[in-house]
């Protein structure tokens, strides 16, 4: 089993870009893809980013994933800021070893 | 267009049972794994189980397994969580979402409120 740890919070101004890490336990960050999903108050979780960095259709070329053997972590990095790009972001990713699907705890973004 | 479209809210008692529902349409629900996610107040999303309607092939998470049951009608493209005896621990939103492919949640449901309160 592993576990995928996110920064409880982060915050920014519009405009700027942000990166939001997810780092994986154990295990190889590259054996199975990563998903982010965006969680805005009140509604259910939508993706942004699948497979690493794939954008599924609808999504602004401003969200962009990417994974990082060194730190064996992966990033969301979203970039010119909105006011509504304001919402929880949630890593996933596949424990093969299990069949078991993983979520990081979250990360609260604030743009202010 | 690809929908899942959940049960409505539920307030229910403690030891009470309960079956939620999630119904499929505008793709082959057979074709494709339902998960279920687990949201308590102000906290994040948890993995609960998956099944695959097509053969009802269903795996747990450990933290539910023997906690929950998930089933399915195929017949009438529809995934089922259900409780024997809820406890208020149980309180939470609970989300269905199709498993694009073995590792990703591509569409989710609007989700379900469940509230167990004395």
């Amino acid at each position: 089993n592993f576990m995928l740890t996110q920064p409880h919070s982060v915050s920014e101004s519009p405009g700027k870009t942000v990166t939001i890490s997810c780092t994986r336990s154990s295990g190889s960050i590259a054996s199975n893809y990563v998903q982010w999903y965006q969680q805005r108050p009140g509604s259910a979780p939508t993706t942004v980013i699948y497979e690493d960095n794939q954008r599924p259709s609808g999504v602004p070329d401003r969200f962009s994933g990417s994974i990082d053997s060194s730190s064996n972590s992966a990033s969301l990095t979203i970039s010119g800021l909105k006011t509504e790009d304001e919402a929880d972001y949630y890593c996933q990713s596949y424990d093969s070893s299990n069949l078991h699907w993983v979520f990081g705890g979250g990360t609260k973004l604030t743009v202010l | 267009e690809v929908q899942l479209v959940q049960s409505g809210a539920e307030v229910k008692k403690p030891g009470e049972s309960l079956k939620i529902s999630c119904k499929g349409s505008g793709y082959s629900f057979t074709s494709y794994w339902i998960g279920w996610v687990r949201q308590m107040p102000g906290k994040g999303l948890e993995w609960m189980g998956i099944i695959y309607p097509g053969d009802s092939d269903t795996r747990y998470s450990p933290s539910f397994q023997g906690q929950v049951t998930i089933s399915a009608d195929k017949s009438i493209s529809t995934a089922y969580l259900q409780w024997s005896s809820l406890k208020a621990s149980d309180t939470a939103m609970y989300y269905c979402a199709r498993l694009a492919n073995p590792t990703s949640f591509d569409y989710w449901g609007q989700g379900t409120l469940v509230t167990v309160s004395s």
